[in-house]
C-alpha cells in the first residue's frame, strides 16, 4: 500500500529564515510520481512540483527547492528566505505510474511565517 | 483564463438531506476529479471523470455519486448526509485522465452538516 507521511504538523519561523518541510513516502512501485501542493487560506490547492521516480536531480525554482532521495524515500521541500506570503498548508502527494493509480496526499504541514 | 470554479462556496445542510455540488473545469480540460478534505487532513480522492465516463472511485459509500456533462462540468451528489460528511469538497481538472499529471484545483465548497 502507498503512504505519505508529513511528520511536521505545524512549523513557525520568522520571516527571512529558511525552512524545510519533510515528506517520507512508502510504495512498492518502481515507477511513481511525487508532488507538492500549497493550500493558502483561500482553499484551493496550488501545484508546485511533480517529480518522477527516475529523476533524482534536485530542483530549484526561485526561493523553492526540492531534495529527492530515493535511498531514504524522502522528498523534502525547502523555502529559502521565507516570506509572510508563504504561510499556508503544504501537502506532499504520491501517485503510481499505472493508468488507474490514484493520488494519495499526506496530512499536510501548516507553515506560519511570522513578520 | 478562468481557473476551476465551484459552487456554492458554502453550504449548510441537516442530517439526512441531499446536496449537489458543482464544478466547472478549466477550458480544454476533460478530466474532473473530486476530493473530500476533512479538517486537518489531506484531500481524499472520491471520483474521477474523463470524457463523461467514470474512471475511478475512491473508498466512499454509495451515498456519493457524480456525473460529468458534455461541456465537461461535473456534479457531485451526496445523499442521506451524515455529520461526518462535513468537509471541504475540492474539484480538480486536468488535461490527462491519469492522476499522476498536474491537477488544477478549485477553491472548494465548504459543506457543514448539522
Amino acid at each position: 500500500a502507498q503512504k505519505v507521511t508529513q511528520a511536521q504538523t505545524e512549523i513557525s519561523v520568522v520571516e527571512k529564515e529558511d525552512v524545510t518541510l519533510d515528506c517520507v513516502y512508502e510504495t512498492r512501485d518502481t515507477t511513481y510520481y511525487l508532488f507538492w501542493y500549497k493550500q493558502p487560506p483561500s482553499g484551493e490547492l496550488v501545484f508546485l512540483i511533480r517529480r518522477n521516480s527516475f529523476d533524482e536531480q534536485n530542483e530549484i525554482s526561485g526561493r523553492y527547492s526540492w531534495n529527492f532521495q530515493k535511498s531514504t524515500s524522502s522528498f523534502n521541500f525547502t523555502i529559502t528566505a521565507s516570506q509572510v506570503v508563504d504561510s499556508a498548508v503544504y501537502f506532499c502527494a504520491l501517485s503510481g505510474a499505472n493508468r488507474d493509480d490514484k493520488i494519495i496526499f499526506g496530512k499536510g504541514t501548516r507553515l506560519h511565517i511570522l513578520p | 483564463d478562468a481557473g476551476v470554479t465551484q459552487s456554492p462556496t458554502h453550504l449548510i445542510k441537516t442530517r439526512g438531506q441531499q446536496v449537489t455540488l458543482r464544478c466547472s473545469p478549466i477550458s480544454g480540460h476533460k478530466s474532473v476529479s473530486w476530493y473530500q478534505q476533512v479538517l486537518g487532513q489531506g484531500p481524499q480522492f472520491i471520483f474521477q471523470y474523463y470524457e463523461k465516463e467514470e474512471r475511478g472511485r475512491g473508498n466512499f459509500p454509495d451515498r456519493f455519486s457524480a456525473r460529468q456533462f458534455p461541456n465537461y462540468s461535473s456534479e457531485l451528489n451526496v445523499n442521506a448526509l451524515l455529520l461526518g460528511d462535513s468537509a471541504l469538497y475540492l474539484c480538480a481538472s486536468s488535461l490527462a485522465w491519469r492522476q499522476n499529471y498536474e491537477q488544477y484545483f478549485g477553491p472548494g465548497t465548504r459543506l457543514t452538516v448539522t
